[in-house]
């Protein structure tokens, strides 16, 4: 079982926009503005796409942006696009033992 | 161009031990922490070990400690992680990964090495 809790799945048409949740508590998500995101196409190695809950890389196309409330924290991707299809992490730090904490992961379908 | 490439996997047998080795490029190595993080075939992302840019702090994921080792040689600018009394749980493919920022936040990604443990 994962520490922070996502979606298993989502899905939008191209051109439309989704969100996919990242729950966890207040040592990890709502204690810290430490949420990253992470793009993972098959076979490849996972891409930052937002870190710091809003702050998006160099390089990173601005239809992804992220937010948080709470205990949670929202990854949205406005006009879906073919190439988005892939899975997406959340990550946050974590004042537990441990230093850092992934979510189970979220497929994206892109209909 | 930044660079990460990771070497070392394989086949081992539960209780077996192995090394792996990072090999760092395009930026100052010994600026940064690194991090190892684990995929299990078919499965999501787990957060292994990490170690500071000068090796003063280091911490684990539960479910290795006492059994992983991370290290670093700045001169050589590698990152190394060796794993003993490995598991079949370990079998994954393990990703080096540069901190940026020290949140932690992994900014660059190696190709990943595959290490399969199993008799």
């Amino acid at each position: 079982q994962s520490a922070l809790t996502q979606p298993a799945s989502v899905s939008g048409s191209p051109g439309q926009s989704i969100t996919i949740s990242c729950t966890g508590t207040s040592s990890d998500v709502g204690g810290y503005n430490y949420v990253s995101w992470y793009q993972q196409h098959p076979g490849k190695a996972p891409k930052l796409m937002i870190y710091d809950v809003s702050n998006r890389p160099s390089g990173v196309s601005n239809r992804f942006s992220g937010s948080k409330s709470g205990n949670t924290a929202s990854l949205t991707i406005s006009g879906l696009q073919a190439e988005d299809e892939a899975d997406y992490y959340c990550s946050s730090y974590t004042s537990s033992s441990t230093l850092e904490v992934f979510g189970g992961g979220t497929k994206l379908t892109v209909l | 161009e930044v660079q990460l490439v990771e070497s070392g996997g394989g086949l081992v047998k539960p209780g077996g031990s192995l090394r792996l080795s990072c090999a760092a490029s395009g930026f100052t190595f010994s600026s940064y922490s690194m991090n190892w993080v684990r995929q299990a075939p078919g499965k999501g992302l787990e957060w292994v070990s990490s170690i500071s840019s000068s090796s003063s702090y280091i911490y684990y994921a539960d479910s290795v400690k006492g059994r992983f080792t991370i290290s670093r040689d700045n001169a050589k600018n590698s990152l190394y992680l060796q794993m003993n009394s490995l598991r079949a749980e370990d079998t994954a493919v393990y990703y080096c990964a540069r901190d940026v920022t020290g949140d932690p936040t992994f900014d660059y990604w190696g190709q990943g090495t595959l290490v399969t443990v199993s008799s």
